[in-house]
């Protein structure tokens, strides 16, 4: 299995920042692309799909970069609520296949 | 909105039992899925179910394990013989299916809290 590639942080950001968070992924036949949120002791929870085009969801803006192999997501005017790991996660095969997830960034937002 | 349940949150052990964790996907979902997180580690995949057989596993996956979907709605994870290593949070997810969602997002369960001792 592939293997999905993300900085640790943690990233110690003031309220109302916007902070981005960068993924890389080594299976050039990967198929989809997702940004997960994990609250400690929780379960991932989907936070939005990556298309290639990019695409935005309110303050949540996702970015797809497949010549790269390279997949961002930025985060506008940040809320302590935002505080949690991020999950970057990649489906190689489509269909059933499992998603290899990164160990996820570490956000803290600081009022 | 529909959600993925499990029981139990949390499960005890002793080395060398059996333990069966149970599921209930979503209701309109065709996919199943365990994973497992370890303490401190990455989310890591077990097992994909889809049609009455699995689909896909990882090398995790091995002979102590199995994957049962005994009625309509439940999916269990069984594993045989427990092992130290073994303790872990297992999550259920399901999804739609590809056919329906070209993304084929995958939603989560709260998790069980794998014990062994």
């Amino acid at each position: 299995r592939k293997e999905v590639e993300q900085d640790p942080g943690p990233f110690n950001v003031p309220e109302g920042a916007t902070v981005a968070f960068n993924c890389t992924y080594s299976n050039s036949a990967s198929q989809s692309f997702f940004w997960y949120r994990q609250d400690c002791r929780k379960e991932p929870k989907l936070l939005m799909s990556v298309y290639s085009s990019g695409n935005e969801d309110g303050r949540f803006t996702a970015q797809l970069n497949r010549a790269s192999q390279y997949i961002s997501l930025l985060i506008r005017d940040s809320k302590l609520s935002d505080s949690a790991t991020y999950l970057c996660v990649v489906n190689e095969g489509g269909g059933a296949d499992g998603l290899t997830f990164g160990k996820g960034t570490h956000l803290i937002i600081q009022p | 909105e529909p959600e993925v349940t499990q029981t139990p949150s949390h499960q005890v052990t002793q080395m060398g039992q059996e333990v069966i964790l149970r599921c209930v996907p979503i209701s309109n979902h065709l996919y199943f899925y365990w994973y497992r997180q370890i303490l401190g580690q990455k989310v890591e995949f077990l097992v994909s179910f889809y049609n009455n057989e699995i689909s896909e596993k990882s090398e995790i996956f091995d002979d102590q394990f199995s994957v049962e979907r005994p009625d309509g709605s439940n999916f269990t994870l069984k594993i045989r013989s427990t092992k130290l290593e073994d303790s872990a949070m297992y999550f259920c997810a399901s999804s739609e299916g590809w056919v329906f969602s070209s993304h084929n997002e995958q939603f989560f369960g709260p998790g069980t809290r794998l014990t062994v001792l």
